[in-house]
C-alpha cells in the first residue's frame, strides 16, 4: 500500500508570495489533517479535513487555508507568506476523524520543507 | 486546553541500556487517546501505539513498553536494551495536540 504523498517536498518563497501544498493521503483513508514542525514550536496542529469538510482548526491566523477533495486528496494554501512560516509542513492521513469518539493513529508523509526568503 | 509535556528534550544512552521517555499530559476530557510516534533522523514520523482512556493495562511490544497512568497524567515510554537504531525523536500525543519530542541518542 502506497503510503501518504506530499508536492513538493521543497519550496522557496518570497515573503508576500502565496503557496500551495498537497497531499494525497494513503488509499482508504478519509481525513486528512497538516501539521507544521519548527524547531521551536515543535508539531502544531494546522487543521483537519474529513470528508471534505473542515473538522476541527488550529490556533494559526487565516492566511493558512485548507480543502478536500472527493478523492481525499488534500491542499493547504498560505497566502502572503511570512519568513515566521519557513518550516516543514506535514501532511498525516487517517481511517477516520481524528476528533470522534474513537481517535484513529496517523499516518504521516515526508513533508514540505518551505523556506521564506 | 489540552497539553502534552515531554520534560525530556535530548537523552543519550550508551547501547543496551535501558531508557525511558516521559510523557506528562493535560485534559478536561474523560474519553481521551494518548499515542507515541518515532520519527527517526530525515525520515517521517512513524506510529508506535494508540491507547485510550479506560485501557490502563501495560503494553509491551518487543523491547519497547508503556506505562499508562491515569493518576498521574503520564503515558511513559520505555526501551530495554537500547541499540543505534532506536536513535530518533520521540513525540507524545493527545490525539492531535504533540509534546515537542524527546531525542534519544543511542551510541554504540
Amino acid at each position: 500500500k502506497a503510503g501518504v504523498t506530499q508536492t513538493p517536498r521543497y519550496l522557496i518563497k518570497t515573503r508576500g508570495q502565496q503557496v500551495t501544498l498537497s497531499c494525497s493521503p494513503i488509499s482508504g483513508h478519509r481525513s486528512v489533517s497538516w501539521y507544521q514542525q519548527t524547531p521551536g514550536q515543535g508539531l502544531q496542529f494546522l487543521f483537519e479535513y474529513f470528508s471534505e469538510t473542515q473538522r476541527n482548526k488550529g490556533n494559526f491566523p487565516g492566511r493558512f487555508s485548507g480543502r478536500q477533495f472527493s478523492n481525499s486528496r488534500s491542499e493547504m494554501n498560505v497566502s502572503t507568506l511570512e519568513l515566521g512560516d519557513s518550516a516543514l509542513y506535514l501532511c498525516a492521513s487517517s481511517l477516520g476523524s481524528l476528533w470522534t469518539g474513537s481517535a484513529y493513529e496517523q499516518y504521516f508523509g515526508p513533508g514540505t520543507r518551505l523556506t521564506v526568503t | 486546553a489540552q497539553k502534552v509535556t515531554q520534560a525530556q528534550t535530548e537523552i543519550s544512552v550508551v547501547e543496551k541500556e535501558d531508557v525511558t521517555l516521559d510523557c506528562v499530559y493535560e485534559t478536561r476530557d474523560t474519553t481521551y487517546y494518548l499515542f507515541w510516534y518515532k520519527q527517526p533522523p530525515s525520515g517521517e514520523l512513524v506510529f508506535l501505539i494508540r491507547r485510550n482512556s479506560f485501557d490502563e493495562q501495560n503494553e509491551i511490544s518487543g523491547r519497547y513498553s508503556w506505562n499508562f497512568q491515569k493518576s498521574t497524567s503520564s503515558f511513559n515510554f520505555t526501551i530495554t536494551a537500547s541499540q543505534v537504531v532506536d536513535s530518533a525523536v520521540y513525540f507524545c500525543a493527545l490525539v492531535g495536540v504533540f509534546g515537542k519530542g524527546t531525542r534519544l541518542s543511542v551510541i554504540a
